[in-house]
């Protein structure tokens, strides 16, 4: 089974506030993704990367930066938080492919007060 | 753009009563990938099934659905809902050649009630 490993699981930080969620995949994937999930829209993306030094826009990028210093690191950062980012992230890896099974981390809950 | 449909947000049923689930899909590629992702409360998701050839049934744990490329559906069933199946289920769509990320609906939950 993948592992994909997310830090910190839970998070509250404070408007205007600077916020890295990291995360850390140990199977070799090209793939990283993240996703936010919200009730009524589900899991939209974020940002994704295709391997190392690599980041791209994905359907929500507004407020978001991402990094991929390795390719078992991908990190999303909020540079100034605000309410409307409180929310549940997931980062996510698979194979490079349309076909390919993605895994999900346990998610971070982030309260932006 | 791309995109998936799941038009009920939420389902309630009795266990041991069949169950559906709607997922319609768009993308201007010829090819694309369905899944079902599941979550149960407090979990990630997880592949549930996935398929690829048109007018194929596909079946994974009791649940299964058939992708029909020329009405864009691929709909989740399974005949006999257990407390179990009690969870969140995500329609998705990968269909970029160059392998970008899935593309998921809103998600429908599903309460199994005895």
């Amino acid at each position: 089974e993948a592992a994909v490993t997310q830090s910190p699981r839970n998070k509250v930080a404070v408007t205007g506030g600077k916020v890295t969620l990291s995360c850390n995949q140990t199977n070799n994937h090209n793939n990283m993704y993240w996703y936010r999930q919200d009730t009524g829209h589900g899991l939209r993306l974020i940002h994704y990367s295709y391997g190392a030094g690599s980041t791209e826009k994905g359907d929500i990028p507004d407020g978001y930066k991402a990094s991929r210093p390795s390719q078992e690191n991908f990190s999303l950062i909020l540079e100034l938080a605000t309410p409307s980012q409180t929310s549940v992230y997931f980062c996510a890896s698979g194979d490079a492919g349309p076909g390919t099974e993605v895994f999900f981390g346990k998610g971070t809950r982030l309260t932006v007060v | 753009g791309d995109s998936v449909t799941q038009t009920e947000g939420l389902v309630t049923l009795t266990e041991g009563l069949p169950v559906m689930l709607n997922c319609t899909y768009q993308t201007i590629y010829s090819n694309p990938f369905l899944f079902w992702y599941v979550q149960h409360l407090n979990e990630s998701p997880r592949l549930l099934l996935k398929s690829f050839t048109d007018n194929k049934r596909t079946e994974h744990q009791g649940f299964h659905a058939t992708l029909h490329k020329s009405s864009s559906s691929f709909h989740l069933q399974k005949s006999s809902a257990q407390l179990s199946d009690s969870a969140l289920y995500y329609c998705a769509l990968s269909a970029y050649q160059g392998g970008r990320a899935l593309i998921f609906g809103t998600g429908t939950t599903v309460s199994v009630s005895p």
